[in-house]
């Protein structure tokens, strides 16, 4: 069976300082992966996706920047975060195909201070 | 832009009553409609897909889908406070092809009193 795996669970880092966040699927090969974030009380806003290794499309405009350097390693990075980055971080990942509905990873909680 | 909307709630439903969640989207290419369930500080978890106008049911959710309506529901039958949760409507974006996008509304609190 397919599991996606997402870390660390809550993170707590000061403005300016980097970030890496890390998701991997395993039991499924090229996958479709995305990352979201989900600010407190609002709801789920697509920041990357990915079909495949290198190919990252941004949705929107950001401080922060995508990477798959493998078929199911899927990295959220920022070199300099703000406040306003602060959310909860999902990651997810689906087949390659319409009609099929998402698996979330179990997030991370992210606290910009 | 393309959108899905939910009203926000909280939706309010007794233990035991049928609780009815609705969302309407704007993307008439969709083909895919979805509900997830989020409890609080969780990642949100597929509970219902459907494709076909109509109803289709799984214990104790029934999903209908009106497509020249637009309209998408939920129906949670005798509902426990198990079910009290945030609960997301998500429907493809027609004609993505293979990145199988989704757009997700803003989801609608369930609070179900015991």
């Amino acid at each position: 069976s397919q599991t996606i795996h997402q870390w660390p669970a809550t993170l707590v880092q000061p403005v300016g300082s980097p970030l890496s966040l890390e998701c991997t699927v395993e039991g499924t090969s090229n996958p479709n992966l995305y990352w979201y974030r989900q600010a407190a009380g609002r709801g789920l806003q697509l920041l990357f996706y990915s079909v495949g290794i290198g190919q990252i499309s941004s949705e929107v405009p950001q401080n922060l920047s995508a990477s798959r350097p493998q078929d199911r390693q899927f990295i959220l990075s920022s070199k300099k975060l703000l406040l306003s980055d602060s959310g909860f971080y999902l990651c997810a990942w689906s087949v390659k195909s319409l009609g099929y509905g998402y698996t979330f990873g179990s997030g991370t909680r992210l606290t910009v201070v | 832009q393309k959108e899905v909307e939910q009203n926000s709630g909280p939706l309010s439903v007794p233990e035991g009553a049928i609780a009815s969640l609705n969302c309407t989207y704007s993307d008439r290419g969709s083909q895919s409609f979805f509900w997830y369930r989020q409890y609080s500080g969780k990642s949100p978890e597929l509970i219902m897909s459907i494709y076909s106008n109509g109803d289709k049911e799984d214990g104790r959710f029934t999903a209908q889908l009106n497509k020249a309506s637009q309209y998408v529901s939920l129906l949670i039958r005798d509902s426990q406070p198990s079910d009290s949760a945030t609960y997301l409507c998500a429907v493809n974006e027609g004609y993505g092809g293979a990145t199988n996008k989704l757009i997700f509304g803003t989801g609608t609190l369930l609070a179900v009193q015991p």
